[in-house]
């Protein structure tokens, strides 16, 4: 079983459309991040996230650090949030990221 | 601020040939990451350094693989001779003082023939 779980690996949605994206983690953690990546793109942090809420634009993330879950929203979707998107966790006391295999998003207009 | 910068972007090369990657990190970051991404195994730490020194390189997959950190502002991962399961995108990352999150350079597709 992998230490970081996500789900769903694959998403089409329609443009406007609510998304929730999952992650949960078997690890201790020291912090959980959201990762964006375009096709042919480069790695973007969205998140960094210890505990509670956090809210970017249209993105919203949360964690809940007792079920070891976090979830990734996303408001009123857009054919230009089509990207990977991955959760990583930084293990306590170590600077690595342990990260979940990716959900690939497709939001079609 | 430039971000983290990778060169090539794209590397194609035959195989048993030598390649190397290069990157340069976030001035004043002391924490350089090497990642390889591929659709098998996602992403996977290789390397890091702290301070120019190598700290954890139980990543590297076999001898062929070699980084090096001369400075704090240039690293390098070499692969020589590579092979055609080399083929994958390979990312550099670094952050400062330890902090996170991570600052992710965009990346080197390589492709071994």
């Amino acid at each position: 079983k992998n230490e970081v779980e996500q789900s769903p690996q694959n998403l089409t949605a329609q443009e406007g459309e609510f998304i929730t994206i999952n992650c949960s983690y078997s690890v201790g953690i020291s912090a959980l991040h959201w990762l964006q990546q375009h096709p042919g793109g480069g790695i973007v942090s969205l998140f960094m996230l210890s505990s509670g809420k956090k809210k970017h634009g249209r993105l919203i993330a949360t964690i809940n650090i007792q079920e070891k879950h976090s979830s990734l929203h996303i408001t009123a979707s857009h054919p230009r949030d089509s990207a990977v998107y991955i959760c990583a966790v930084s293990a306590r006391g170590t600077y690595k990221y342990i990260f979940g295999t990716g959900t690939r998003l497709k939001v079609l207009a | 601020d430039a971000g983290v910068i990778q060169s090539p972007r794209h590397e194609v090369t035959e195989m048993g040939q030598e390649v190397t990657l290069r990157c340069k990190p976030i001035s004043g970051h002391d924490y350089l990451f090497w990642y390889r991404q591929t659709m098998m195994r996602g992403l996977e730490l290789l390397i890091y350094f702290n301070n120019n020194v190598p700290i954890d390189d139980s990543g590297m997959p076999e001898d062929r693989f070699s980084a090096k950190m001369p400075n704090a502002s240039f690293s390098t991962l070499k692969i020589q001779p590579s092979e055609p399961r080399d083929s994958a995108v390979y990312f550099c990352a670094s952050s400062g003082q330890g902090k996170l999150p991570l600052h992710f350079g965009n990346g080197t597709r390589l492709t071994v023939t």
